[in-house]
C-alpha cells in the first residue's frame, strides 16, 4: 500500500515556458501533500506543504507565484512551475501523508526538470 | 533552532554490519523516520520510532533514545544494493518534518 506516482517523469522545456507536475496518491487519501526539489548532491529541501482544499504554505525563500500549487482533490495536487528558467533545473519530488500528522509521508518517483 | 546530525559518509563491507547514528534537537518530538534514497531517485520509507527501544525489520532495525535525542539504523548483511543514501527525519510538535542531510553509505566488496 501507499503509492504515490508523480507524472512526468522526465521534462525538458525552453526557458521561460511553464511546467506542470502531477502528485497522485493511488491507494490512499492525502490530506497534506508536500513538494520538495533536491540539486545533485544536496539534501531534499522542502518547498511547499498543501493541505487538501486551502492555499499551499511556502517555505522560506520559495516564490509562490513562481511555483504555484493546487490540491484541489485528495488524491491530486500539481506543481506548476510558471516562466521556467535553467536555474529551475532539479529533481522535484512530492510526497503525500494521510489523514492524521502523525502519519508517514511517501514519496513519488521524482520529476526530473531541465529547462535549457 | 532545529538540528539534525547525522554522518556525512560511511563505507562499510559487504556482508558486515554498520549503524548509522542520527542526533537531533527539535522543538517538540513527534516521531522519527528513516528513509533510504539511492542515487537519482527519490526516498523510500524504513522505520518509524516514536518510542524508545529497538524497532527490527528483517535485516534493518532502528532505535530510538528520546531522553537522548538519538537515533539509529542498523544494517545486517549488508548487500550491495543497500549503497545509498540514508535520511533522519523527524516530527517536531507542530508535526513539521525536520530532514537530516543524510549519509551516504558505501559498501564495498
Amino acid at each position: 500500500g501507499a503509492v504515490v506516482s508523480q507524472h512526468p517523469s522526465w521534462v525538458i522545456c525552453k526557458s521561460g515556458t511553464s511546467v506542470k507536475i502531477e502528485c497522485r496518491s493511488l491507494d490512499f487519501q492525502a490530506t497534506t501533500m508536500f513538494w520538495y526539489r533536491q540539486f545533485p548532491k544536496q539534501s531534499l529541501m522542502l518547498m511547499a506543504t498543501s493541505n487538501e482544499g486551502s492555499k499551499a504554505t511556502y517555505e522560506q525563500g520559495v516564490e509562490k507565484d513562481k511555483f504555484l500549487i493546487n490540491h484541489a482533490s485528495l488524491t491530486l495536487s500539481t506543481l506548476t512551475v510558471t516562466s521556467a528558467h535553467p536555474e529551475d533545473s532539479s529533481f522535484y519530488i512530492c510526497s503525500a501523508r494521510g489523514q492524521t500528522a502523525q502519519e508517514t509521508q511517501y514519496f513519488g518517483p521524482g520529476t526530473r526538470l531541465l529547462v535549457l | 533552532g532545529q538540528n539534525i546530525d547525522q554522518p556525512t559518509e560511511m563505507t562499510a563491507t559487504e556482508g558486515a554490519i554498520v549503524q548509522i547514528n542520527c542526533t537531533y534537537q527539535t522543538s517538540g518530538f513527534n516521531g522519527l523516520f528513516w528513509y533510504q534514497q539511492h542515487a537519482g531517485e527519490a526516498p523510500t520509507f524504513l522505520s518509524y520510532n516514536v518510542l524508545d527501544g529497538l524497532e527490527e525489520k528483517g535485516r534493518f532495525s532502528s532505535f530510538l533514545s528520546r531522553s537522548k535525542g538519538y537515533s539509529y539504523l542498523l544494517l545486517k548483511e549488508l548487500q550491495m544494493k543497500d549503497s545509498a543514501s540514508y535520511l533522519c527525519a523527524v516530527t517536531d510538535s507542530n508535526y513539521q518534518l525536520i530532514w537530516g542531510a543524510g549519509t551516504k553509505l558505501i559498501i564495498k566488496p
